[in-house]
């Protein structure tokens, strides 16, 4: 079964803090994604990655910056928090071997900024 | 970029009884159409996709159905049970690699018993 872990389940930061949401997958995927998740807004595509040093906008990255050194880890940063960044953000990974397509996803963290 | 609009945001039925979502999406070049299932509290699974090449898919009591003249897609549950009641997020992908997906807003479904 793909893993895919997200370092903290809950988190509670201060305006203006720099913050780190780091994500591991253990099968070996290229694609990697940063979703957040608000009520009566769905998940929107912060920001992707289908390999090592590559990185793609999504639909919302302002705000947001990430990091790929390796493979297996995405790494989500919100570089001055804002409250508005309060919200559930969910990591995922894919691989054209599995599929491409199909989205495994990891548990969310549920981030406070106060 | 795509654009999924996703109706009802939410849907109460009774068990036994069937349920209707649907979403359309703007890209006509889009072609792959996910469904995930998301219970309180725990990750989105993919429970059921389809393809722009297939009109329509069933998977025991659920099945989609895709119109790429209309750009319309919906899944069907049939005979809903309680464990059925969750948010359902249906989804575009437009494979131009890194195989970005886009999300509607998502169904809350509760199913009484």
């Amino acid at each position: 079964d793909v893993k895919v872990t997200q370092s903290s389940r809950y988190l509670v930061k201060r305006t203006g803090e720099k913050v780190f949401l780091e994500c591991v997958q253990d099968m070996d995927h290229e694609n990697m994604f940063w979703y957040r998740q608000d009520p009566g807004l769905g998940l929107r595509l912060i920001y992707f990655s289908y390999d090592v040093k590559m990185k793609e906008k999504g639909d919302i990255p302002e705000g947001y910056s990430v990091s790929r050194e390796k493979k297996e880890r995405f790494s989500l940063i919100l570089e001055s928090a804002s409250t508005n960044q309060t919200s559930m953000y969910l990591c995922a990974s894919s691989s054209p071997e599995t599929g491409g397509e199909k989205l495994f996803f990891g548990s969310g963290t549920q981030l406070s900024v106060l | 970029g795509e654009n999924v609009e996703q109706h009802p945001s939410t849907l109460s039925v009774q068990e036994g009884d069937s349920a209707v979502i649907k979403c359309t999406y703007s890209d006509s070049a889009s072609n792959y159409f996910p469904w995930y299932k998301q219970e309180l509290g725990k990750r989105p699974q993919l429970i059921i996709d389809i393809r722009s090449n297939v009109g329509e898919k069933k998977d025991q009591r659920i099945a989609v159905t895709l119109n790429k003249t209309a750009k319309h897609f919906s899944l069907h549950i049939t005979e809903t049970q309680p464990e059925d009641s969750a948010v359902y997020f249906c989804a575009a992908i437009l494979n131009t690699g890194g195989f970005k997906t886009i999300f509607g807003a998502g169904t809350r479904l509760f199913v009484k018993a």
